[in-house]
């Protein structure tokens, strides 16, 4: 059974400072995608990764895969508060079902 | 575009009554999906439908059920309700998974 697993599972940063945010999964997969939700929304897509090394970036944040390590990483650079939110990472092995990880909560401060 | 439209917003419901939540998806898309959100068990796969079919099922019981229509439009319904029932229920529309899953503002259900 597909597992996937997010840490940490809550995250205080300061405005300015770097972070990572993993995700690993337990078995192959053929597709990794990271959302975003901000509290009483919807998930707002960030991005989808579909292969080996692939890696994408979107103003402050940055999206790696590796499929050998089963994971997955979300890197946030110079954090600002409008980047508070919860971030969850899913998978999917082409049966169009996502299994989605438990989230991280994301704080920032000034 | 038009994005996923998820009808109702908000839905306050009695113990043991049933409840439809539809879904209209991205013009174009076949896929429909359906997810449950609560702060215990996270966000988990109820099914998901394609051009009518279901395709795939999550582990819920035989309460929860869905259909999709020739216009890819989808309905979820939950009879019997219970307490436990209280959840956001999302769906996410694909045109493929390689393009990813689109997802609808979501219908916030309160079970009382």
């Amino acid at each position: 059974e597909l597992k996937v697993e997010q840490n940490p599972l809550f995250l205080s940063m300061q405005e300015g400072k770097n972070y990572t945010i993993y995700c690993n999964y337990s078995t192959t997969s053929d597709r990794l995608y990271w959302y975003r939700q901000d509290p009483g929304k919807s998930l707002e897509s960030l991005f989808v990764l579909l292969s080996n090394g692939a890696v994408k970036q979107e103003g402050r944040l940055m999206a790696s895969l590796d499929t050998k390590a089963r994971l997955s990483t979300l890197h946030i650079t110079a954090a600002v508060h409008d980047l508070s939110a919860t971030y969850f990472c899913a998978v999917d092995r082409d049966t169009d079902k996502l299994i989605f990880g438990t989230g991280t909560r994301l704080q920032v401060f000034p | 575009k038009a994005g996923v439209t998820q009808t109702p917003r908000y839905l306050i419901k009695t113990r043991g009554q049933q409840v439809t939540l539809s879904c209209s998806p991205i013009s174009g898309h076949r896929s429909v999906s359906w997810y449950q959100q609560t702060p215990g068990q996270g966000l988990q796969f109820l099914f998901e439908y394609f051009s009518e079919t279901q395709r795939n099922k999550g582990n819920f019981p035989g309460r929860f059920s869905g259909r999709q229509f020739s216009n890819s439009r989808s309905e979820m319904n939950v009879s019997t309700l219970e307490l436990g029932d209280s959840a956001l229920y999302l769906c996410a529309s694909s045109l493929s998974g390689v393009d990813g899953y689109t997802f609808g503002s979501g219908t916030r259900l309160t079970v009382v």
